[in-house]
């Protein structure tokens, strides 16, 4: 089992280009939530996701970021004309389907993309 | 108020030394409640998780839950230089709603 692939592990562009970073969960997980870390921060939720669907996406901001979980492959987090303000680690975690009252496996996490603008 | 409170540290302890991490919380809807640990560039793996009040004891570690108080701490006996990382608590409510994440504790262990 390779776990929640994300790539690519770094990533740097050039204020106003785009960036695409790709989350694969785990194998059964059909659940993907989309974190960002920016330095001595905690994890930030942004977007959660199930096939085909957006469940929540309270924590994404309203311009320039989109996401999305198509029913073949990974999961997608857009950013277009990325800032400067843009650069952290963005993690992509996966679960699986509801949990029985009182279990919870918790997330899987990926490695994260380090995203860098200049 | 934030959510979730956790004093981010760093802390430094020598080796052996009882670590004991916290975090308070403002959600009474939330009834599921986990510790990651993160090492430096690496995503957040999961260390312990607890369903409603209670302790849990795996290994060194031992997570308690007090709900009356919106409490959580995170014991770790024996601590090795390897514990060394940056702890994050971590909660959500029922359903697969989003865990919420505290800023993280960045723990150093001394040998």
């Amino acid at each position: 089992n390779a776990g929640v692939m994300q790539n690519p592990r770094h990533l740097v562009r050039r204020r106003g280009q785009e960036a695409r970073l790709r989350c694969s969960p785990m194998k059964g997980h059909s659940h993907v939530y989309w974190y960002r870390q920016l330095p001595e921060e905690g994890l930030k939720f942004m977007v959660y996701l199930q096939k085909e669907n957006i469940i929540d996406e309270s924590g994404m901001p309203k311009e320039r970021f989109s996401a999305e979980f198509p029913k073949e492959g990974p999961s997608i987090l857009r950013i277009q004309q990325v800032v400067r303000g843009d650069s952290a680690a963005y993690f992509c975690a996966s679960s699986h389907l509801l949990q029985p009252a009182g279990t919870d496996y918790g997330y899987t996490f990926g490695s994260g993309t380090r995203l860098t603008v200049v | 108020q934030k959510e979730v409170e956790q004093d981010p540290g760093p802390l430094s302890v020598p080796e052996g030394a009882i670590v004991s991490l916290n975090c308070t919380y403002s959600n009474s809807a939330f009834q599921y409640f986990m510790w990651y640990r993160q090492y430096s560039r690496k995503g957040p793996e999961l260390l312990m998780y607890t369903y409603s009040s209670g302790n849990k004891e795996d290994g060194r570690f031992t997570a308690q839950v007090d709900k009356s108080s919106k409490y959580i701490s995170l014991f770790i006996r024996d601590s090795q230089p390897s514990d060394s990382a940056t702890y994050l608590c971590a909660m959500r409510g029922s359903g697969n709603t989003p865990l919420v994440f505290g800023k993280g504790t960045r723990l150093s262990v001394i040998a």
